[in-house]
Formats: C-alpha cells, sequence, structure tokens
C-alpha cells in the first residue's frame, strides 16, 4: 500500500527567509508525486508534480521539489517565502489506478 | 471558464437526516472523485469514478452513497448512517490516467445542527 509522510504539522518562516517542507513516501514502484496548496477554505492547487526524468520539478509561485529515490523523499522549496504563501500544502503520491494518497499535511505561517 | 462547481459552501444537516452534496465540472474529465478533509488527517478518499454510470467505494465509503448520471455531475449524499458527518468535503476531476492532475473543486463544509 502506498502511504505518505508529512512529519511537519506546523512551519513558521520569516518573510523573505527560505522555505523547505518535507514529504516522506512510501510505493513500490516508481512513484508520481504532486504538492497541493490549499489557502483556508478553498479547494486544492496543483504546485507541481513529478512522473519521470528531471529530479528538480519547478513548479508555479516560484516552488520547486526535488525526487529523491535513496530517500524515498520529496521535499518543496522556495527561496524566499512570501506573505502569500501562508497557506496548507499536501504532498500526494500515486498511481493505483489513479488514486492519489495524501499526506496530512504542513500548515504554513509567515512572520512578517 | 473551465472548472469545478460544489454547493452548497455551507450546509448544516440535522440528526437523522440525508443531506445531498452537489459536483458539477465542465473540463470533460471521464473521472471524477470525492474526498473528506479533517484537521491534521489530510484528504482521504470516499467514493470516484471513473466513468458514467460506474464508481467504486474508495477508503472511508461508510454512511455515503454517490451517483454518475451524466459525465459532469457527480453528486454525493451523506446518509443518516454516517454518525461523524462534520468536515470539510472537496470533490476533484481528473482525466483517468496515472499521470493526469486532479483538479479541485473550491469545496462544502457539512456541519450538523
Amino acid at each position: 500500500a502506498q502511504s505518505v509522510t508529512q512529519p511537519d504539522i506546523h512551519i513558521t518562516v520569516s518573510e523573505g527567509a527560505s522555505l523547505e517542507l518535507r514529504c516522506n513516501y512510501s510505493y513500490g514502484a516508481t512513484p508520481y508525486l504532486f504538492w497541493y496548496v490549499q489557502s483556508p477554505g478553498q479547494g486544492l492547487q496543483l504546485l507541481l508534480k513529478y512522473f519521470s526524468g528531471d529530479t528538480l520539478v519547478q513548479g508555479i509561485k516560484g516552488f520547486e521539489a526535488e525526487f529523491k529515490r535513496s530517500q524515498s523523499s520529496f521535499n518543496l522549496r522556495k527561496p524566499s517565502v512570501h506573505w502569500s504563501d501562508a497557506a496548507e500544502y499536501f504532498c500526494a503520491v500515486g498511481p493505483a489506478g489513479n488514486m492519489l494518497t495524501f499526506g496530512g499535511g504542513t500548515r504554513l505561517m509567515v512572520k512578517p | 471558464d473551465g472548472g469545478i462547481t460544489q454547493s452548497p459552501k455551507y450546509l448544516f444537516r440535522k440528526e437523522g437526516q440525508n443531506v445531498t452534496l452537489s459536483c458539477e465540472q465542465n473540463l470533460n474529465h471521464d473521472a471524477m472523485y470525492w474526498y473528506r478533509q479533517d484537521p491534521g488527517q489530510g484528504l482521504r478518499l470516499i467514493y470516484y469514478s471513473q466513468i458514467v454510470n460506474d464508481f467504486q467505494k474508495g477508503d472511508i465509503a461508510e454512511g455515503y452513497s454517490v451517483s454518475r448520471e451524466k459525465k459532469e455531475s457527480f453528486p454525493l449524499t451523506v446518509t443518516s448512517a454516517q454518525k461523524n458527518p462534520t468536515a470539510f468535503y472537496l470533490c476533484a476531476s481528473s482525466i483517468p490516467s496515472a499521470q493526469e492532475t486532479q483538479y479541485f473543486g473550491p469545496g462544502t463544509r457539512l456541519l450538523v445542527l
């Protein structure tokens, strides 16, 4: 069975600081990996996804993520955080008949 | 504009009452999904449908029912058998391929009176 762990429930960073959100997955084959962002009371928006090829993936809003097979990780990074990045971030793994399994989420707070 | 709409934004349920959450998409996607979101638990799959007139149970289907009579519509009924229905419900759709992105609606928050 596939699973996703996001070890950090909450993270607080200062505006302008760098950010790394951790994601570890368990999956038997080469995974398809996704990062979504959710603003309060809203749906989820795709930030980026990895299927194959280059292990460093660029996404929207200046985010990137790196797939590390040896560590079963897909960490999300941003070099300089903006106040508008405050939201909840979800890592997900698939397929399994294109069913996604989501992590528990990491809530990001940004200090001015 | 293409997208997914969910209604209502807020829904209140009385004890013993069935309620239906609407999900409509105009993305021409074959696959549709219902997720339940509780704080700290991420999203859990309730039901999914890969094609019209067919659907399968997800991880937490008990107390819920769905129908898929039209490609663009996938309503979810929360029945009285669901004893803890208070949650945020998200609908999604995609092309039914593992490499395709799931697109999400804005969600419906269900509260019990």
